[in-house]
């Protein structure tokens, strides 16, 4: 069970808006900056956004995030078929003398 | 360019050791926090570790701590993960990652290494 947590899965059809959720608690996401990472078939993570809504060089505007409290969102739109993969949000935790924690991961599907 | 090259993966029985070493280059590896994340086969992401720039700080998950340390040669820009009493549950892909103290930043990442724990 992941510290933070996130929709085991999403859709859309190309060209489609996308909101994945991720929700944790005052010692993670309410204290500490939100990072989305994008995992594509067989590759290593990507960072995708960082500092709750920055974008690194290199990702598109169609990836935007927002933070508020203790959950975090990421927006996808103009969803397109290489945006299939699995997302996921992440932050440093105060608990237990400090430690970083993922949410679970959601699946998107270009249907 | 920055890379991350993980090496020292392989098959291990529980309870036995191994290290593991992520080559970098492209950056001032001296000057960055490096942290380990593993992947569990079919699994999510877990981070494992951080180490600071000048290996003054060491941080582990709890399900790591006491067996797993985490470590760095800046002479030759090379990470290092020793795992020890290794268990069925640390079977993963683990990941070299460049970031920041106590944040899970994560800009790069190498290809990882795969560790199997079997007996």
């Amino acid at each position: 069970q992941s510290v933070l947590t996130q929709p085991p899965s999403a859709s859309g059809t190309p060209g489609q808006r996308v909101t994945i959720s991720c929700s944790g608690t005052s010692s993670n996401i309410g204290g500490h900056h939100v990072y989305w990472y994008q995992q594509l078939p067989g590759k290593a993570p990507r960072l995708l956004i960082y500092r709750n809504y920055q974008r690194p060089s290199g990702v598109p505007d169609r990836f935007s995030g927002s933070k508020s409290g203790t959950s975090a969102s990421l927006a996808i739109s103009g969803l397109r078929s290489e945006d299939e993969g699995v997302y996921y949000c992440a932050a440093w935790d105060d608990s237990l003398s400090g430690h970083g924690v993922f949410g679970g991961g959601t699946t998107l599907t270009v249907l | 360019q920055v890379q991350l090259v993980e090496s020292g993966g392989g098959v291990v029985q529980p309870g036995r050791s191994l290290k593991i070493s992520c080559a970098a280059s492209g950056f001032a590896f001296s000057s960055y926090t490096m942290h380990w994340v593993r992947q569990a086969p079919g699994k999510g992401l877990e981070w494992v570790a951080f180490i600071s720039y000048d290996s003054t700080n060491e941080y582990y998950a709890d399900s790591v701590k006491g067996r797993f340390t985490i470590s760095r040669d800046n002479s030759k820009n090379t990470l290092y993960l020793q795992m020890n009493s290794l268990r069925l549950e640390d079977a993963a892909i683990y990941y070299c990652t460049r970031g920041s103290p106590s944040d899970v930043d994560f800009d790069y990442w190498g290809q990882g290494t795969l560790v199997t724990v079997s007996s």
